[in-house]
């Protein structure tokens, strides 16, 4: 038990798109999800922390604006990646929370060009 | 703010020695969470201690919490090839509010 999905598990997009990344807990409710961005051979950063039914708290530094989290059930968070730039390309992972552990998805690789 | 710093940086070892990585926090934690990332993988759950000098074991690897609960290590004993990848510390806060990733230790074993 405990499966997260994410989709897609890669996507490559031209400067200025928008991508979404859709986080799904497969076999348990999560009313928590959180997504995190790592760089190559660094950890994971947490970007923010996706509340289900309520806004999302981002962490300092994280633009709001540009990383849009909705979380519109209990199995599903989605971060949508506006105007996305060479800079945001990166590995997105997210997690899902159960009791007091987190199960995380398998990732998404992001490539702007 | 929390700083959670995890040595060695790096870590070779031939097949059947044994390893350690070290978790320090610059705060007293709630508890604390071991994962484990393959190369191209996703952080994989390993454990979570909670009480103040609490030892854990699975297999090879035993976990250890700090008295003082501001760090904590794993030791793995006779390393195999399938030990390979980063292993991350993950801390709660005294607050419970913050959850922290450590700066990871990233395990290459030599057969």
């Amino acid at each position: 038990g405990a499966v997260v999905s994410q989709h897609p598990s890669w996507v490559i997009c031209k400067s200025g798109t928008s991508v979404k990344i859709e986080c799904r807990s497969l076999d348990f409710q999560a009313t928590t999800m959180f997504w995190y961005r790592q760089f190559p051979k660094q950890s994971l950063m947490l970007m923010a922390t996706s509340n289900e039914g309520s806004k999302a708290t981002y962490e300092q530094g994280v633009e709001k604006d540009k990383f849009l989290i909705n979380h519109a059930s209990l199995t599903l968070s989605t971060l949508t990646v506006t105007s996305a730039h060479p800079e945001d390309s990166s590995f997105y992972i997210c997690s899902a929370e159960r009791g007091d552990t987190q199960y995380f998805g398998p990732g998404t690789r992001l490539t702007v060009l | 703010g929390q700083q959670v710093m995890q040595i060695p940086q790096y870590q070779h070892v031939q097949e059947g020695e044994d390893f350690t990585t070290y978790c320090n926090s610059s705060t007293t934690l709630s508890n604390i969470q071991w994962y484990k990332q393959r190369p191209g993988g996703h952080p994989v759950f390993l454990i979570q201690l909670v009480k103040s000098g609490e030892v854990k074991k699975q297999k090879r690897l035993t976990f250890q919490f700090g008295e003082a609960k501001k760090n904590s290590s794993l030791h793995i004993t006779a390393t195999q090839t399938t030990d390979v990848g980063t292993y991350f510390c993950a801390v709660t806060d005294k607050t419970g509010n913050q959850f922290y990733f450590g700066t990871g230790t990233s395990l290459t074993v030599i057969p």
